[in-house]
């Protein structure tokens, strides 16, 4: 099956700092994106999708300075978490949706744990 | 208003026997698809079953099922024969049309089941 690759699988940032999470679809070609955020014990929030070649478009409350979303390739986007603070500590999953997919499914990558401190 | 409802924020099932997780949607639009996904406790999501709005027959994917009720606006996951491994996260999410050409998917709340030896 497909796969999506999303590196890394956790990091640990002080605040201040930016944070750069890489999602790359391996064997198929993706021309959208998206971006998600999960809290704890929560649900996924869509932050963002992202088109190959285009911007991204963002969710009402997501802040588009704070988290730069570049979709360059059509097997790699990256979300970066720019001057990152300890409350944008989450869980942060891509999913990529294969260029002749339509409304089938995407394919997740395995996660981001972002920790701020 | 919410688009996707779980009732059943936790749900135990003893092994080896069916469960039932509910889910129900709200969308005005006659195109859409419903999905479900698991997310175990590493964190990664996984796909489950996928129907689309037109689809007559109700998706079967191996121990799962999804019993889709177009009218009631209902699409539950039936789980045969339960095993320790599905004790997870249980996500249902539905893809509908936002503007011309774009899409959304909006998940629920999620449910958690634990399924008991």
């Amino acid at each position: 099956g497909a796969v999506v690759s999303q590196h890394p699988s956790w990091v640990i940032c002080k605040s201040g700092t930016s944070v750069k999470i890489e999602c790359r679809s391996l064997d198929f070609q993706a021309t959208t994106m998206f971006w998600y955020r999960q809290f704890p014990k929560q649900s996924l929030m869509l932050m963002a999708t992202s088109n190959e070649g285009s911007k991204a478009t963002y969710e009402q409350g997501v802040e588009k300075d704070k988290f730069l979303i570049n979709h360059a390739s059509l097997t790699l986007s990256t979300l970066t978490v720019t001057s990152a603070h300890p409350e944008d500590s989450s869980f942060y999953i891509c999913s990529a949706r294969d260029i002749d997919g339509g409304t089938t499914e995407a394919f997740f990558g395995q996660g981001t744990r972002l920790t701020v401190v | 208003a919410q688009k996707i409802t779980q009732t059943q924020p936790g749900m135990f099932v003893q092994e080896k026997e069916a469960v039932t997780l509910d889910c129900t949607y709200d969308t005005s639009d006659q195109s859409y698809g419903l999905f479900w996904y698991k997310q175990p406790s590493s964190g990664e999501m996984i796909f489950l079953i996928y129907q689309g709005s037109y689809d007559e027959q109700n998706a079967t994917e191996g121990r799962y099922s999804l019993n889709f009720q177009k009218a009631r606006k209902s699409a539950n996951l039936v789980i045969s024969a339960s095993q320790l491994g599905d004790s997870a996260m249980y996500f249902c999410a539905m893809r509908e049309r936002v503007g011309t050409g774009g899409f959304k998917t909006i998940f629920g709340a999620g449910t958690r089941l634990f399924v008991k030896a």
